[in-house]
């Protein structure tokens, strides 16, 4: 979807903060934030998503801009298994529908 | 005990032929999907089915035709199989959303590669 862009690419060394941020500036009012990730060519697996408030759960955490045209995924301490596409994607809240964007590969280095 | 399963995994067909991938879903979730994974990695809806019913249809080609016999099954079927359609298929399914919009996950099969010589 080229209304939700992502880095291409980012760098985290172990044990650090991952920060992975995406611009989705045509969302709609009824519109989620999701975010989902890749390992190893696998099924997309969830992470996390939210409306317009900051959430946290066992993963990430997810925090959205008060004018919700941008979001960033935290991984608070990175590990080698991370390492994977992360797509962000807005998620209509009637439907399900998930549109992604071109997904960053992240790539965790010891 | 796989949540979202799809069968085959691998695929590889001619030019032509039709074939059909099944997905079959134990979570007692009332919608799936298929989603198609370019070369690329781009992930793009194809279709969406709440309760057996068609509720989303992505301008996908009519060689593609999703079926529902029940809502943990959603197979789909393509005919005169193409070049182009070599992809990755994922199949997903989530709960209902309520007319409030309430945001739940979706879960995705391991995906079928399928590769059309």
């Amino acid at each position: 979807d080229a209304k939700t862009t992502q880095p291409p690419s980012m760098d985290c060394a172990e044990g650090r903060a991952a920060n992975l941020p995406c611009n989705h500036s045509t969302i709609s009012g009824n519109e989620y934030v999701y975010w989902y990730r890749q390992i190893h060519s696998q099924g997309p697996q969830y992470i996390i998503h939210g409306l317009k408030n900051n959430e946290t759960n066992e993963m990430a955490s997810l925090i959205i801009t008060e004018d919700r045209k941008s979001s960033t995924l935290i991984l608070p301490h990175a590990t080698l298994r991370d390492t994977a596409v992360y797509y962000c994607g807005r998620g209509s809240g009637n439907t399900g529908k998930l549109i992604f964007g071109q997904g960053t590969t992240l790539q965790v280095k010891p | 005990d796989t949540a979202v399963s799809q069968t085959p995994k691998y695929l590889v067909t001619q030019m032509g032929n039709d074939k059909s991938i099944k997905c079959e879903q134990n979570l007692g979730h009332d919608t799936m999907y298929w989603y198609k994974q370019d070369s690329k990695k781009f992930l793009k809806i194809m279709f969406s089915y709440n309760n057996k019913e068609l509720i989303i249809n992505e301008t996908v080609p009519n060689r593609f035709s999703p079926k529902s016999p029940d809502k943990a099954h959603l197979n789909l079927h393509i005919n005169s199989l193409e070049l182009g359609d070599s992809a990755v298929y994922f199949c997903a399914s989530s709960r209902k959303r309520t007319p409030r919009g309430v945001g739940t996950e979706a879960f995705f099969g391991q995906g079928t590669r399928l590769t059309v010589v």
